[in-house]
């Protein structure tokens, strides 16, 4: 158990719809990371926060934002879906505001499934 | 263009036949470089983190190693449960995302 706790961990919704993946990252970490797997494209960067302020952005579309709360949890979400949205997310935390020096854990993720 | 590069893409292996994994990159500003282990349908297990060339670490089976150019996952003896997809992944220079690999899908047969 990494300690990273993500829900739901399944979600299946229809396409036009949108979405909220939540995230709990490990007790004390600072930054939270969210990722799409998906079949054809593997593990790809969304978004980092570091203590409730954005501090990178990689491919995220613009139907989907993400926020971290003054608790730390984080939220991803994800709107006007698309068939093409279906994948895994994972969300991972780390201690650090940058990953030199520090390791990244990731949570058990969320299958989305757009039909 | 900063690029992480597994081979093989799989691998099958004979329970108790060694061998190992590659992972080679071209980031500029290495920052570290990550190992994970990752099930169907899970989250990456995280293994190791090797920050500089010449650097090893070991956990049960498995050693993985640092060259300027690459790191290799080496296994030895594998039983069944190793088998898995392991991920190498770096953070580019300036950036802080994780650039994953592709893996290598590891199959040990008993």
């Amino acid at each position: 158990d990494s300690g990273v706790t993500q829900t739901p961990k399944h979600l299946i919704t229809a396409t036009g719809q949108r979405v909220t993946l939540r995230c709990s990252p490990r007790s004390g970490d600072l930054s939270v990371y969210w990722y799409q797997q998906s079949l054809d494209q593997g593990l790809q960067f969304l978004i980092q926060y570091y203590n409730g302020e954005e501090r990178a952005k990689g491919n995220i579309l613009e139907r989907f934002s993400a926020q971290q709360f003054p608790d730390l949890h984080s939220e991803l979400n994800l709107s006007s879906l698309e068939l093409g949205d279906s994948a895994l997310y994972f969300c991972a935390s780390s201690a650090a505001r940058t990953l030199g020096g520090t390791e990244a854990f990731f949570g058990q993720g969320t299958r989305l499934t757009v039909v | 263009e900063d690029q992480v590069t597994q081979s093989p893409e799989a691998l099958r292996l004979q329970e108790g036949e060694s061998s190992s994994l590659n992972c080679s990159y071209t980031v500029s500003g290495l920052r570290g470089l990550f190992w994970y282990r990752q099930d169907p349908g899970k989250g990456p297990e995280f293994l190791f983190t090797l920050y500089s060339a010449g650097e090893e670490k070991e956990k049960e089976r498995l050693k993985a190693t640092l060259t300027k150019k690459e790191s290799f996952l080496h296994i030895t003896a594998p039983k069944p449960e190793d088998s898995a997809t392991y991920l190498c992944a770096v953070p580019p220079g300036g950036s802080e995302k994780l650039v994953f690999g592709k893996g290598t899908k590891l199959t040990v047969n008993p």
